[in-house]
């Protein structure tokens, strides 16, 4: 199974502040995707970015951006401006390419707090 | 469109008792799969199925029986339930066709505590 690390288990940021989480992930792959998902206190999983390993360029979704560093097999997530409805559990999640039978792989969560 | 819909949303049970964990999905996705989630833990795969008729094991299967006869349903069954199965089940699905982003869709999960 692949390796999937988040090192930060808990994190809090004041609102509007920046906070980045990260996430580091084992493969020998080349092709493969990465995403970002947000548990909220309400359960529901929620895609937030994804980012495709032939991809130089760092995905970007309005306040969240990942900045994603193949060789050093990082992924970290930037949310920038943060709000009180960002607070939730973010979950890094890997999956070999080109999908179809692949499964994601999940790392433990950072749980992140807003502070007002 | 109700996307991927689990049911029962909370349950309890006894050490040994039976029960099915109820999936269903109404976006044709060919991909599903079942996870349980744990404090520290993470998702881990329990089984998953990349279409009708066909099932393959996860990470942590023990325990734990699938079976895909439609591509809308898959549930999953605890046959002899154990304090060990204390999780949230969610249910995920995915397409295969394009475009394909690879992103699971997922149910509100199912929280199941074994007494």
């Amino acid at each position: 199974a692949q390796t999937v690390t988040q090192s930060q288990p808990e994190m809090s940021v004041q609102e509007a502040e920046t906070v980045t989480l990260s996430c580091t992930y084992d493969t020998s792959e080349n092709n493969y995707y990465l995403f970002w998902y947000k548990q909220p206190p309400s359960r529901q999983m929620i895609l937030v970015i994804r980012q495709e390993a032939y991809k130089q360029q760092n995905a970007t979704e309005n306040r969240f951006s990942v900045n994603f560093q193949k060789a050093a097999k990082s992924f970290s997530l930037k949310i920038s401006d943060s709000q009180l409805g960002d607070t939730a559990m973010y979950f890094c999640a890997f999956g070999e390419g080109p999908t179809g039978a692949n499964n994601l792989f999940f790392g433990t969560g950072t749980r992140l707090t807003v502070i007002p | 469109n109700a996307g991927v819909t689990q049911t029962p949303k909370f349950q309890v049970l006894k050490t040994g008792q039976s029960m099915t964990l109820q999936c269903a999905q109404d976006m044709n996705h060919e991909y599903m799969s079942w996870y349980r989630q744990d404090p520290g833990m993470g998702l881990r795969l329990i089984h998953y199925s990349v279409g009708a008729g066909i099932t393959d094991q996860g990470e942590v299967p023990n325990g734990y029986n699938v079976s895909r006869s439609t591509t809308e349903d898959f549930p999953l069954r605890l046959l002899s339930a154990a304090p060990s199965q204390t999780s949230v089940y969610f249910c995920a699905s995915r397409g295969a066709g394009a475009p394909n982003t690879g992103e699971l869709f997922f149910g509100e999960g199912s929280r199941l505590t074994v007494l």
